[in-house]
């Protein structure tokens, strides 16, 4: 299966809060595994990105934790910001191949001040 | 600062203009996409390019085809511009082997009548 599930489809959190984003898959294969991130009006942005051979990626406020075995990851924005308030987007690939990366649907986030 | 460029941010057109959405990078990027973006389909790869004057399809080439010329710039071209077409096209790209795209244009709004 080449689908990448993400969900919920919207999130809502408080100032101060954590965001979590869930996503899983089917494909064993894939061995890559980037999140966007789109503000309104903007093309989507990597933000931050995590290979199997490890269960967690942090860069500042943004964690990936990935769980091999439940072929699941997700991103925790930690210490949620009304400007954080944006649409994210899990995806995954196989064998560094750009052309064959497959997003999930997106989840909208607003943070509320 | 990086940047992937698109031609228009908004363009309207009605059924069977030929159209032509223009996508220029200055990171001396080899990969470039476009992909179309709608509510709850996510983002959908429609051509992408390894190589300067070359083209392969992604997963929805119907009714679209490319031109790469040169590096940096890769064209998208509706031959025959169909209603179903009205879409958000995102230009995007990378290096070789990166996993998936990194950085995004803007995007063109696309409406056609």
């Amino acid at each position: 299966q080449q689908q990448v599930k993400q969900s919920p489809q919207s999130l809502i959190v408080q100032k101060g809060g954590i965001s979590i984003i869930n996503c899983a898959y089917e494909n064993t294969a894939f061995d890559y595994f980037p999140w966007y991130q789109q503000f309104p009006g903007k093309g989507p942005a990597l933000l931050i990105a995590i290979r199997p051979d490890v269960s967690e990626k942090k860069e500042g406020r943004f964690t990936i934790s990935f769980n091999k075995s439940a072929k699941q990851f997700s991103l925790h924005i930690m210490d949620s910001q009304p400007g954080d308030s944006a649409t994210y987007f899990c995806a995954a690939s196989i064998g560094n191949r750009d052309d064959k990366i497959i997003f999930g649907k997106g989840t909208r986030l607003h943070i509320l001040p | 600062d990086v940047k992937v460029t698109q031609s228009s941010r908004y363009l309207v057109k009605r059924t069977g203009e030929k159209v032509f959405l223009e996508c220029v990078q200055d990171m001396d990027h080899e990969n470039m996409f476009w992909y179309r973006q709608d509510p709850g389909l996510g983002l959908r790869l429609i051509y992408f390019s390894y190589d300067v004057k070359m083209k392969e399809k992604g997963d929805i080439p119907e009714g679209y085809s490319v031109s790469r010329e040169k590096k940096e710039r890769f064209s998208l071209i509706l031959e025959s511009a169909s209603t179903n077409q009205t879409s958000m096209y995102l230009c995007a790209s990378s290096l070789i082997e990166a996993g998936g795209p990194k950085f995004f244009g803007p995007g063109t709004r696309l409406t056609v009548l």
